[in-house]
Parts: structure tokens; C-alpha cells; sequence
């Protein structure tokens, strides 16, 4: 099955700096790559999303892009501010844009960002 | 539109006990999934549905039965607790031809 490893567990920066989250995924046969903000004692809500069509995407101060050679794919976050701080975690399908509701998701980086 | 609810937030079992998670989405969302969150090790999908009477397994699913008899429900339940079921559970939902995950709250259970 689909193995999703992603990278670092934690992350600190301060305020303004730019983070970035990476992830790698074994099955090459995977085609939709969300990713997932989990605050504190919160649901996961999907924050940015992408195809195995697209190379790169991008929303706001949130971009996400996708080496399918390599199979590996990162997050981008500019300019952040506290309230990015959070935790992140990225995922595979091999379902398409459909995902059946079946993801294999990374471990999770803490993200904190200090004012 | 309430989104998808799951019920208990808070349980606590003694080792041998059963019990059922309840999840119930308003969003008329075909495929439904729970997936267990433990510290450093994501969320690993237990048990899907694609639609009602239609179910499989995930990744991690010893333990744990489920059935769909509504587009709405996707009740999870524990046959025989153990501690090693401790964990933070979450319902979700999507729509068919959509990605996007829509979890519940979640549900803390700990196992003694």
C-alpha cells in the first residue's frame, strides 16, 4: 500500500518567515495530494489541494507543489503569521480528484510560529 | 446544516467491553470514513464507505466493525476493547467527485 512520509516533525519560525513542509510518497500510481490544518484540539480542515496534473498551486500565501518524478511534494507557507502555527499533515490518493474518502496521510509537523 | 456529527466526544471502556461510535453527515455526501489519530503517527484510515450497503476495510481495521444502512449514518463499533484502541477517532465525509475531507469533531476514547 501507499506509504507517506513527510518532514519535519516540527518546524519553528518566527514571524514573517517563510516555512515549508515536504512529504514523499511511494505509490506511484497516487494522483491528489491534499493537505490538512489541525489546530489545537480542533477537526483537520483541508487547506490546499492538488492534482497529478498541476505542478504547482497556489492560494493566498499557501502554495503547494508536486515532483511526480521524484515522488515528493511540499508545502509553502509566506509571510506567516501566528495563527498559521498549527499542525500540518499531507496525503495521497490513488483515487483521482474523488479520493472515495481514502487517504494515507504523513505523521504531522507542528508548525509554530512566534511573534 | 450541522456538517458531520459524531457522538460521544469523551468515552472511557474497560478492556473487554464493546461500544459504537456514532456519526451522522446532513451534507447528502455518498462515501463516508473514520480514521484514528495517535500522536506522531497521522491519521490512518480504518474503515471506508462509498454508499450505503458498500463498505471495505483501510488500513487499520482489526477490531472495529462498521455498517452503512443510510447515506447519513457510518456507525463504528468496537467489538471487544483493548488499549491499544486508545485514541482520537474522526468521522468523515465527501462528496463523490470531490476530494475534500469534512471531519467531525472527534471522539476521545481511552481504553483502561
Amino acid at each position: 500500500g501507499e506509504n507517506v512520509e513527510q518532514h519535519p516533525s516540527t518546524l519553528s519560525v518566527q514571524e514573517g518567515d517563510s516555512a515549508v513542509i515536504k512529504c514523499t510518497y511511494s505509490d506511484s500510481a497516487s494522483n491528489y495530494f491534499p493537505w490538512y490544518k489541525q489546530e489545537l484540539g480542533k477537526r483537520p480542515q483541508l487547506i490546499i489541494d492538488i492534482r497529478s496534473n498541476v505542478g504547482e498551486k497556489k492560494d493566498q500565501r499557501i502554495a503547494v507543489t508536486l515532483n511526480k518524478t521524484a515522488k515528493h511534494f511540499s508545502l509553502h507557507i509566506t509571510e506567516t503569521q501566528p495563527e498559521d502555527s498549527a499542525v500540518y499533515f499531507c496525503a495521497a490518493s490513488n483515487a483521482g480528484g474523488t479520493s472515495y474518502g481514502k487517504l494515507t496521510f504523513g505523521q504531522g509537523t507542528i508548525l509554530t510560529v512566534h511573534p | 446544516n450541522a456538517g458531520v456529527t459524531q457522538t460521544p466526544k469523551f468515552q472511557v471502556l474497560k478492556t473487554g467491553q464493546s461500544m459504537t461510535l456514532q456519526c451522522a453527515q446532513d451534507m447528502n455526501h455518498e462515501y463516508m470514513s473514520w480514521y484514528r489519530q495517535d500522536p506522531g503517527m497521522g491519521l490512518r484510515l480504518i474503515h471506508y464507505s462509498v454508499g450505503a450497503g458498500i463498505t471495505d476495510q483501510g488500513e487499520v481495521p482489526n477490531g472495529y466493525n462498521v455498517s452503512r444502512s443510510t447515506t447519513e449514518d457510518f456507525p463504528l463499533r468496537l467489538l471487544s476493547a483493548a488499549p491499544s484502541q486508545t485514541s482520537v477517532y474522526f468521522c468523515a465525509s465527501n462528496r463523490q467527485g470531490t476530494g475534500e475531507l469534512f471531519f467531525g469533531e472527534g471522539s476521545r476514547l481511552t481504553v483502561l
